[in-house]
């Protein structure tokens, strides 16, 4: 049963456009979560975060909202850029078991000229 | 340098061979993992180390054995392994376990193929 999911596997955007990435959890305790960017051939690095206690978290083009009633949460990127392509990871973690990090299935995005 | 480095970044080994993973972190954090990417899954955890103490193991076959010999480095032994076992292995690093709001940073990770 996966706590958190990416029902997307993937995404095609134009460049300068927006793109949004969902992801859903079903464990009620989860109260951190994070994406992650993925190139081919290396590890996930980490681009944003948030906790439980906001509903929106930015960072340059980067915001992520959360929604704890829906439980689910996105990742908003704009304007998207070509370099932005990639397969981006949701996670998240429990207060009680913070080592512990459960990972969506990712989806690829592809942001073309 | 990067935070996490992993080698070997390619492995390919029999079925009856004894390799290991190595990874090393530069960040001065005191807890380290092991997580395995299959075709098509999620990342999963494999073993977690705090403080050089192994406090996880998500029923991982023995035929995988960890070593943590200090915080900044980890090591993943392997022999008699399958070819199901063929995957991507990360290593990863963060500040500890037990915090609020835990980050964790990934290598780039080692490629496995068993054949």
């Amino acid at each position: 049963d996966q706590q958190v999911k990416q029902n997307s596997p993937s995404l095609s955007v134009q460049e300068g456009r927006i793109s949004i990435l969902n992801c859903d959890y079903t464990n009620s305790m989860f109260d951190y979560f994070l994406w992650y960017k993925k190139y081919p051939a290396e590890g996930p690095t980490f681009l944003i975060s948030i906790s439980s206690i906001k509903d929106k978290n930015e960072d340059g083009r980067f915001t992520v909202f959360l929604n704890k009633s829906a439980k689910h949460l996105s990742l908003h990127i704009v304007p998207s850029q070509p370099g932005d392509s990639a397969v981006y990871f949701c996670a998240a973690s429990a207060s009680y078991n913070t080592d512990k990090l459960i990972f969506g299935t990712g989806t690829r995005l592809q942001v073309f000229p | 340098e990067t935070g996490v480095t992993q080698t070997p970044r390619h492995l390919v080994m029999g079925m009856t061979n004894k390799k290991s993973l190595k990874c090393e972190q530069h960040l001065g954090h005191n807890a380290m993992y092991w997580y395995k990417q299959s075709a098509k899954k999620p990342l999963e955890l494999m073993f977690v180390y705090n403080f050089k103490e192994q406090t996880e193991n998500n029923s991982v076959p023995s035929r995988f054995s960890p070593e943590c010999p200090n915080s900044s480095h980890l090591f993943l032994h392997l022999h008699t392994l399958q070819p199901e076992d063929s995957a991507l292995y990360l290593c990863a690093s963060s500040q500890a376990t037990g915090a609020s709001g835990n980050t964790i940073y990934f290598g780039e990770g080692s490629w496995l193929t068993v054949v």
